[in-house]
Formats: C-alpha cells, structure tokens, sequence
C-alpha cells in the first residue's frame, strides 16, 4: 500500500494561475513533509519542508499542513511556466531512518 | 553549492550482467541514499547509508546491494541484472535524517 498519496495526479494551470497539490498520508506516525521538484531529465530538487501545523510561505509557495487530518498541500501562487515540473511529496516520521515519496503530480504551467 | 555526481548518466547492460552505478558527493554529508524511479511509482528507496563502511536496506532492496566505502562515495551493484531492473537510478546525500536530500542527475539503466 503506497503510504503517500498525492493528488491530482496531473494539473495544468495558466501562467499567473494558482496551483494547489495536495499530499495525504495512511500513517498516522507521519510529522514531517518535504516538498520536491523535478524538471524533466533532472534529478529533484528540494521545494521546502513543513513540519509543524499551520502554513509556511517562501516566496510564491506556501506549504499548510494538518496533522489531524493526515493532509499536506502545496500552492504556487502566480505560476510561471518554469514551474512546469513534476512534484513529489515525502514523508516520515519518527521512527523511520528514512522518507516515503509519493508517485508525483505533474504541474503544466500554459503560456 | 552541494554537489552530488552519477556515473555513468546511462548504460545498457545484459540480462544477468554485473551493473555497478557510482555516486560520489562533494557536501561532506553522512546520509546517503539509491532511489529509483518507474512511471507511475515516484521515487523508490533501495539502500541507504548514515555512515562508512555501512548500509542498510530500504523499501525495495532484493536483487541490489550497495557499497560505501567511504563518506564521499556510494555504489549501487547489480549482480545479476535482470529486465524488471530497468529504470532510472538516483543517488542522494543530506546532512541528517530529516534534512533536504540533494539528487544527484540519475542514470538511466536499461536491461536488454
């Protein structure tokens, strides 16, 4: 059972647009998230991490996490079509060495 | 900035060959990780390291061992390669368990 699911599974948004990700865990143990980029033929990039309730902004993305409700999201505000990527969520917690990446969400950003 | 390196960026290889994939990282970082990647999978952990001299098995390791002789470089070994093998491989380093992994830019393995 993949323990994160990320949701939809393709987006396309228009330049200037919002675009909202969204991250769910079956594990209720999981407390830390990190955000990730890939463009295509590279290797991904870390976007930002979120590890307490409530949101946390950096620049035209902000990550909100809610614990209670197993669920992480990600929004790009005033998108660029260099946003164009897929993006995969990860998390972990405790008492795991390591974290779990979900299958991705692939962001079309149209001019 | 970090660096993480992958050699070779691409290989074909023959069923039942020996594969080895290298990855060297310039951070000074103990962790170190092999992801691979399939379409419609993500990013899948085989082996993992947190110190020289030792590794420690992920998600997905049966059919993969790995070697990290040193804090600077992790392989990824392929005894007996086989079709299902074929994918692209990505090597990852961070400085703690919960930190930002830095990617290396993957090689991509194909099993004929």
């Amino acid at each position: 059972q993949q323990k994160v699911q990320q949701s939809p599974e393709s987006l396309s948004v228009p330049e200037g647009g919002m675009a909202s990700l969204n991250c769910t865990s079956s594990d209720r143990n999981f407390q830390y998230f990190w955000w990730y980029r890939q463009h295509s033929g590279e290797g991904p990039k870390a976007l930002m991490s979120i590890f307490s309730d409530g949101d946390k902004k950096e620049g035209r993305f902000t990550a909100h996490l809610n614990k209670a409700s197993l669920h992480v999201s990600l929004h790009i505000r005033d998108s660029q079509p260099s946003d164009s990527a897929l993006y995969f969520c990860a998390a972990r917690n405790t008492g795991y060495q390591n974290f779990y990446f979900g299958k991705g969400t692939s962001l079309t950003v149209i001019p | 900035e970090a660096a993480v390196t992958q050699s070779p960026r691409s290989k074909v290889a023959v069923t039942g060959g020996k594969v080895t994939l290298s990855c060297h990282q310039t951070n000074n970082h103990d962790y170190m990780y092999w992801y691979r990647q399939d379409t419609g999978h993500g990013l899948r952990l085989i082996h993992y390291s947190y110190v020289a001299d030792s590794t420690e098995k992920g998600d997905i390791p049966d059919g993969y061992k790995a070697s990290r002789p040193s804090q600077e470089n992790f392989s990824l070994i392929l005894e007996l390669a086989s079709l299902s093998q074929t994918a692209v491989y990505f090597c990852a380093s961070s400085d703690w368990g919960y930190a930002e992994q830095f990617f290396g830019p993957g090689t991509r393995l194909t099993v004929l």
